[in-house]
């Protein structure tokens, strides 16, 4: 069945730093691939997407690009603050179908000031 | 406007009860998504409704697990015989389900907790 990997946490930066959390899936077919963030107290939110291969998804200074080569979907930002401290989950979705989400065990980050 | 919402926040019960969870989605959202995730885990699908109907099943772990969405708005999960393995967060999500993608929105989850 289809499948997400993604890096085990945790992860610690100090502000200012790069971020890379990969994320590689398995999948029959060519899902759509999502990263999901739950901050401190809150609920699961969409921080970005990418419906096909080499769609770059982006959202508050995240990027992450589609790549069907490697299977792949790594989260990347150039410089965190303090307030991106969060879990982080890579997701897929098969189009068509239920379209339930698959998701990865989750990365958690904490930015020191 | 709202968001999707769950009751209760938290639910502590004693193995072999019965438990009711209740998820409001958001209004007019076609689509409705239950998910369960366990300590350091990422959610785990367990149903998927369509209006009234379950469209996939097929996460449920077992038989003592059921879902109902009698009017295509309100759902509720209903467990039997709790035991110990089913504590975790159960989650709610909904969506238009658009033809593009499938942006799920998630409410804040049921803790549930089986002594």
């Amino acid at each position: 069945g289809d499948s997400v990997t993604q890096m085990e946490g945790p992860v610690t930066l100090s502000e200012e730093a790069f971020l890379t959390i990969n994320c590689t899936y398995t999948a029959t077919g060519y899902p759509s691939l999502f990263w999901y963030v739950q901050y401190p107290g809150e609920g699961l939110q969409l921080l970005l997407k990418a419906t096909k291969a080499d769609d770059k998804g982006s959202n508050k200074g995240f990027e992450a690009t589609y790549r069907k080569e490697t299977t792949s979907f790594h989260l990347e930002k150039g410089s965190v603050q303090v307030s991106d401290s969060a879990v982080y989950f890579c997701a897929l979705s098969d189009q068509g179908g239920s379209e339930k989400l698959v998701f990865g065990k989750g990365t958690k980050l904490t930015v020191n000031p | 406007g709202a968001g999707v919402s769950q009751t209760p926040s938290n639910k502590v019960t004693e193995k072999g009860k019965y438990v009711e969870l209740r998820c409001d989605p958001i209004s007019g959202h076609t689509a409705l998504y239950w998910y369960r995730q366990s300590l350091g885990q990422g959610p785990e699908f367990l149903i998927y409704f369509q209006g009234t109907g379950a469209a996939d099943d097929s996460g449920l772990p077992n038989d003592r697990f059921f879902a109902v969405r009698p009017e295509g708005s309100v759902s509720t999960l209903k467990i039997q015989r709790t035991e110990r393995g089913d504590s975790a967060v159960y989650l709610c999500a909904s969506s238009l389900r658009q033809s593009s993608y499938n942006e799920q929105f998630f409410g804040p989850g049921t803790r549930l907790t089986v002594l």
